[in-house]
């Protein structure tokens, strides 16, 4: 059963606008909210990440918003460009282990 | 960050035979993981990779056929034994570095035929 449930599961979005992807949670023990990023052949790279006792966090073009008491968090990605074409992940954490949602792809149209 | 380095980055392998992943860190580190990204999916935690112990499984993964070494803070490998076409799969070494940051290597492409 995924602990965290992640939406959508692509999404196109023209250079210039927004990507919002969201995910809900359902384990209450997770501490820690990271998203990551993941190019094709590489790794997840960690992006962002929040804590449950902030409601939002932003960094650059990249934003974490939180709602604890709706067990959801979502990342928006302001003026999205053709670089930002990836997956990305979000997971919550308790005791150091991931639980992953499933993973947006997100393109980037020029 | 850690830099996290991973041998092989890839590997085609024969239906029933071994391969050892190697993750070295180039700092120590206390957390280690392993995890797998089947095709097109999400990843999934294999193991703790516990320095000086046994490592800890998650369930659906036995160490029979998934046995892991911790010989040191920098350095982990992790054995994916009897392999089938199942078992083709990214696999992915990560460390906790700092409080809470956790990072990935760049993974172990494995492809069984």
């Amino acid at each position: 059963q995924q602990q965290v449930k992640q939406s959508p599961q692509s999404l196109i979005v023209q250079k210039g606008g927004i990507s919002i992807i969201n995910c809900a949670y359902e384990n209450t023990a997770f501490d820690y909210f990271p998203w990551y990023q993941q190019f094709p052949g590489k790794g997840p790279a960690l992006l962002i990440a929040i804590r449950p006792d902030v409601s939002e966090k932003k960094e650059g073009r990249f934003t974490i918003s939180f709602n604890k008491s709706a067990k959801q968090f979502s990342l928006h990605i302001m003026d999205s460009q053709p670089g930002d074409s990836a997956t990305y992940f979000c997971a919550g954490v308790h005791d150091y282990k991931l639980s992953f949602g499933a993973g947006t792809t997100v393109t980037v149209r020029a | 960050s850690a830099v996290i380095s991973q041998k092989p980055s890839r590997d085609i392998c024969q239906r029933g035979t071994s391969l050892t992943i190697q993750c070295q860190v180039d700092s120590q580190v206390t957390m280690m993981f392993w995890y797998r990204q089947q095709p097109g999916q999400s990843l999934t935690l294999i193991a703790t990779a516990n320095q000086g112990s046994e490592a800890t499984y998650e369930s659906g993964f036995v160490i029979d056929k998934f046995p892991i070494s911790r010989p040191n803070l920098t350095f982990s490998t992790l054995t994916v034994s009897n392999m089938s076409p199942e078992d083709s799969s990214i696999y992915l070494c990560s460390v906790v570095f700092g409080a809470t940051e956790l990072f990935f290597g760049e993974g172990s492409r494995l492809t069984v035929l």
